[in-house]
C-alpha cells in the first residue's frame, strides 16, 4: 500500500525565518517517484519537485531545498528565508513506477507572517 | 504550450442531481487523471483515462463515471449527488507511463 504522511497540519513563521515541511512515506515498490505541490488560495497545484528513488542527491533551487533519505522514508522540504508568497498548502505525493495515480498527503498549510 | 485548462470554476447543485465537469489536457498529453479534493484534505485519486478508456479507479462509487475523447479532453460525470460530494475536482495530465502531472485549476463543486 502506498501511503504519504504530512505530521504537520499549519505552520507560521515570521517572513525570512527558515521552515522546514515534512514529508514521510510509505511504499513497496523499490522504484517510485515523490513530489512536491503547492496549492495557493486560487487552488491550482503548482509543481514544485519530482524525485525517483534511485536518486537521493539532495536537491537546491534557489530559496527550495529537498531532502530525501531512503533510510528513513522522508522526503523534506526547506524554505529559507520565507517570503510572504510563499504562505499556501504543501502537499508531498507519491506514485509508484506503474500506473500514474498519486498519493498525497494531508498538505502543510504555511503562512508566513511579515 | 497550453495548460490543462477546467470548466466551470463554480458549480452549485442540490442533493440527488447529477453534473459534469470538464477538463482539456495540456498539449501533446494523452492521460487524464482525475482528484477529489475535500476541504482540508489532500487530492483523491478518482480514476484515470487513456486512449479513451479507465485506466485505473481509486475508492469511488459508479456514480462516478468519466469520458475521454479523441483529443483526450475528459468529462467527469457524478450522479445522485451527495452531500459529501461538495469538494475541489481537479483534473491532470500527462503521459503514459512518465510520472509528472500537471494540475489545472479545478472546478469547485457545492451540493446543497
Amino acid at each position: 500500500a502506498q501511503k504519504v504522511t504530512q505530521a504537520q497540519t499549519e505552520i507560521s513563521v515570521v517572513e525570512k525565518e527558515d521552515v522546514t515541511l515534512d514529508c514521510v512515506y510509505e511504499t513497496r515498490d523499490t522504484t517510485y517517484y515523490l513530489f512536491w505541490y503547492k496549492q495557493p488560495p486560487s487552488g491550482e497545484l503548482v509543481f514544485l519537485i519530482r524525485r525517483n528513488s534511485f536518486d537521493e542527491q539532495n536537491e537546491i533551487s534557489g530559496r527550495y531545498s529537498w531532502n530525501f533519505q531512503k533510510s528513513t522514508s522522508s522526503f523534506n522540504f526547506t524554505i529559507t528565508a520565507s517570503q510572504v508568497v510563499d504562505s499556501a498548502v504543501y502537499f508531498c505525493a507519491l506514485s509508484a513506477s506503474t500506473g500514474n495515480q498519486f498519493y498525497f498527503g494531508t498538505g502543510t498549510s504555511l503562512t508566513v507572517i511579515p | 504550450e497550453t495548460g490543462v485548462t477546467q470548466s466551470p470554476t463554480h458549480l452549485i447543485k442540490t442533493r440527488g442531481q447529477q453534473v459534469t465537469l470538464r477538463c482539456s489536457s495540456q498539449s501533446g498529453h494523452n492521460t487524464v487523471s482525475w482528484y477529489q479534493q475535500a476541504l482540508g484534505q489532500g487530492p483523491q485519486f478518482i480514476f484515470q483515462y487513456y486512449r479513451e478508456e479507465e485506466n485505473g479507479r481509486g475508492n469511488f462509487p459508479p456514480r462516478f463515471s468519466g469520458l475521454q475523447f479523441p483529443n483526450y479532453s475528459s468529462e467527469l460525470n457524478v450522479n445522485a449527488l451527495e452531500l459529501d460530494d461538495s469538494a475541489l475536482y481537479l483534473c491532470a495530465s500527462s503521459l503514459i507511463d512518465y510520472n509528472e502531472q500537471f494540475f489545472g485549476p479545478g472546478t469547485r463543486l457545492t451540493v446543497l
